[in-house]
């Protein structure tokens, strides 16, 4: 079944501590984005691609860094967290059509940093 | 850069309709969308606009008025399922297509 995957769903570490945040589809899209989305207030985007080794920073300016090794896997990485950086991020993609863009949204990750 | 207003919170009783209105500025508009989020899960698409006019899906129906830069989302016949957070998000042909989005509006739905 086509879906778009997080991992992990929550997580709680240590200020200082190097994280990786997940995120896979399957739905064989070119484009996929990263959010950062605060309880209760918008959606901020924080990354996006467009492709196999493309990455770009999106609107809010974040501390987190991206890669695009494969169409199918775009993780985020923290080198320190910082309690700041208690967010939830949501993952989606978005196929690559000059019209319309509907984007797949993962369940996301809920990141608490002490 | 782009900007959306929506109302933050909307209650209403099953059955109801509901209007939440989305005005948005920005540069070379493409089109409007709407997401629904229930209690910060993952969003999901309803709607899309690029033309002016109503697109029914459903209860739901989503208006656009190019010219006065104004959209809104219609829930008719309200079901408790519907409480959740409604996004309207527009893009831009002038921000490589990336989806912007508003504050979000809550919908309660009470018995």
């Amino acid at each position: 079944e086509a879906d778009i995957y997080q991992t992990p769903r929550y997580l709680v570490i240590g200020t200082g501590k190097k994280i990786t945040l997940e995120c896979s589809q399957t739905m064989g899209h070119d484009k996929m984005y990263w959010y950062q989305q605060d309880p209760g207030m918008e959606l901020h985007l924080i990354h996006y691609s467009y492709g196999v080794n493309s990455t770009e920073k999106g609107d809010l300016s974040s501390e987190s860094t991206v890669s695009r090794i494969r169409t199918e896997h775009f993780p985020l990485t923290l080198e320190s967290a910082r309690p700041s950086h208690t967010s939830q991020y949501l993952c989606a993609s978005s196929e690559s059509s000059g019209g319309y863009n509907e984007q797949f949204f993962g369940p996301g990750t809920r990141l608490t940093v002490l | 850069g782009q900007s959306l207003e929506q109302p933050s919170e909307v209650t209403a009783v099953e059955g109801a309709i509901v209007q939440i209105n989305c005005t948005y500025q920005t540069s070379g508009f493409y089109g409007l969308s709407w997401y629904q989020q229930h209690d910060g899960g993952a969003p999901t698409f309803l709607s899309y606009n690029a033309l002016d006019g109503l697109e029914e899906t459903g209860r739901f129906s989503s208006f656009l008025s190019r010219s006065d830069s104004y959209g809104y989302l219609l829930l008719q016949e309200l079901q408790m399922k519907d409480s959740a957070s409604y996004f309207c998000a527009v893009r831009s042909t002038t921000n490589d297509y990336k989806l912007s989005f508003g504050a979000g509006t809550t919908v309660t739905v009470r018995a």
